[in-house]
């Protein structure tokens, strides 16, 4: 299983709405509606954002949305604030009891 | 509120085990959820280890599952990592999370803060 693909980084200044994919293949995205967004802020444990591509857990900002066609999801921030700077995650269950990660994102709010 | 608080060596010699431990809080492992290891190295992306259910069960990336044992111990409400042989490839932070499978998201709901784990002699 390869990890998914991100950009390595995407920016956007306060106000606008930035979008941040994540690429897998048919036998991961394509195929399961069980991908996750995960925030983390340096020298943090990694805060889960989205689930199930476009559940937002209890709590969590609904600047926040998620979405997935074919292959490829999608997380947007809507309205960027200063706390939204951090690296984001996918991940994405690929079947027979396995679990991918992409890269990460940084995104940087300008 | 559900806890969860990795424990182990931060230093670990090339070609020796690197163990860890994750203690659970405010669940019992043995109520259900799979209890999963999750690794960063310095500067790069998370990468899944591997899980285990309360009953023992267990699964692994295939990429490290010859080098890769996870168990539990629900008398202690903890679960556990072992690599071996570990390189200096093998440098990371290591996170324990909560997760579902089966039903529910599959998403990792509850981490641990994470520990550094260095592998040089």
């Amino acid at each position: 299983q390869s990890a998914l693909t991100q950009p390595a980084s995407v920016s956007g200044s306060p106000g606008q709405s930035i979008t941040i994919s994540c690429t897998g293949t048919s036998s991961d995205v394509g195929t399961y509606n069980l991908v996750s967004w995960y925030q983390q802020h340096p020298g943090k444990a990694p805060k889960l954002m989205i689930s199930e591509v476009s559940k937002r857990p209890s709590g969590v900002s609904n600047r926040l949305s998620g979405s997935k066609s074919g292959n490829t999801a999608s997380l947007t921030i809507s309205g960027l604030q200063a706390e939204d700077e951090a690296d984001y995650y996918c991940c994405s269950y690929a079947g027979s009891s396995i679990w991918v990660f992409g890269g990460g994102t940084k995104l940087i709010v300008l | 509120q559900v806890q969860l608080q990795e424990s182990g060596p931060r230093l670990v010699k090339p070609s020796e085990t690197l163990s860890l431990t994750c203690v659970v809080s405010g669940y019992s492992i043995s109520s259900g959820y799979h209890w999963g290891w999750i690794r960063q190295p310095p500067g790069k992306g998370l990468e899944w280890i591997g899980s285990i259910y309360g009953s023992g069960s267990t699964y692994y990336t295939p990429s490290l599952k010859s080098r890769v044992t996870i168990s539990v111990d629900t008398s202690k409400n903890q679960f556990s990592l072992k690599l071996s042989s570990v390189t200096a490839a093998d440098t990371a932070v290591f996170y324990c999370a909560r997760h579902t499978y089966g039903s529910g998201s599959y998403s990792f709901e509850y981490w641990g803060q994470g520990t550094p784990v260095t592998v040089s002699s």
